[in-house]
């Protein structure tokens, strides 16, 4: 049965720390992976990521894919109150997204 | 580019009512998905297009959801007779798959239902 787990569950930490948010999955005939940024409203694109071992990144935010081991991570670092949201990833498949419950992270001033 | 537009954005019915749930996908888009969203079972994809034609409805909740696409520019998602408990935000996204994987959400429709 294919599954993703996003982990931890939340987070709270204060601005400009560091934090790492990670997804293990199992998706048969993998594709891709992409994580996406939700805030109050709909979710936000921010990466997408098909290659083991190969960073993508925007700003202070960056992340990376092991197809090996089955996980990737997202990392922001000097975080900001702006990054305050829940962080979903979502590995696919030739035919659908799946979609993790999301790392809920609070960044306080 | 107008991005995904989903109508209404709010909607409030009595229960037993029927909803239509209305999504138009980015141009040149060929995938569709419809998705819901609650506090406690996050995003669940419930039914997926591909070129119009419905690929997988696995995850449709039960014979009083349908969804139809009759054409590359609108889909429709119609919860008949409506229940409190599908009250949540549902979402359409779109994709064009022969390029990217990324998809694009539209702003939702919050559905109360009574």
């Amino acid at each position: 049965e294919d599954k993703v787990v996003q982990s931890p569950l939340s987070l709270v930490v204060h601005e400009g720390d560091t934090v790492t948010l990670n997804c293990s999955y199992e998706v048969t005939n993998f594709r891709s992976l992409l994580w996406y940024k939700q805030e109050k409203k709909a979710p936000t694109f921010l990466f997408m990521l098909t290659s083991s071992g190969i960073e993508k990144k925007s700003g202070r935010l960056s992340s990376i894919l092991d197809k090996k081991e089955l996980f990737s991570i997202l990392n922001i670092t000097a975080t900001q109150t702006g990054d305050s949201a829940i962080y979903l990833c979502a590995p696919s498949n030739f035919n659908k997204f799946y979609f993790g419950s999301g790392t809920k992270l609070n960044v306080k001033p | 580019d107008a991005g995904v537009i989903q109508s209404p954005r709010h909607e409030v019915t009595e229960m037993g009512q029927e909803v239509t749930l209305r999504c138009k996908p980015i141009s040149g888009h060929n995938s569709l998905f419809w998705y819901r969203q609650t506090m406690m079972r996050g995003l669940e994809l419930l039914i997926y297009f591909n070129n119009n034609v419905p690929i997988d409805d696995s995850g449709m909740p039960e014979d009083r959801f349908s969804a139809k696409m009759p054409n590359a520019s609108f889909s429709t998602l119609k919860i008949q007779p409506s229940e409190p408990r599908d009250s949540a935000v549902y979402f359409c996204a779109s994709t064009n798959n022969r390029l990217t994987d990324t998809q694009y959400f539209g702003p939702g429709t919050r559905l109360t239902v009574l």
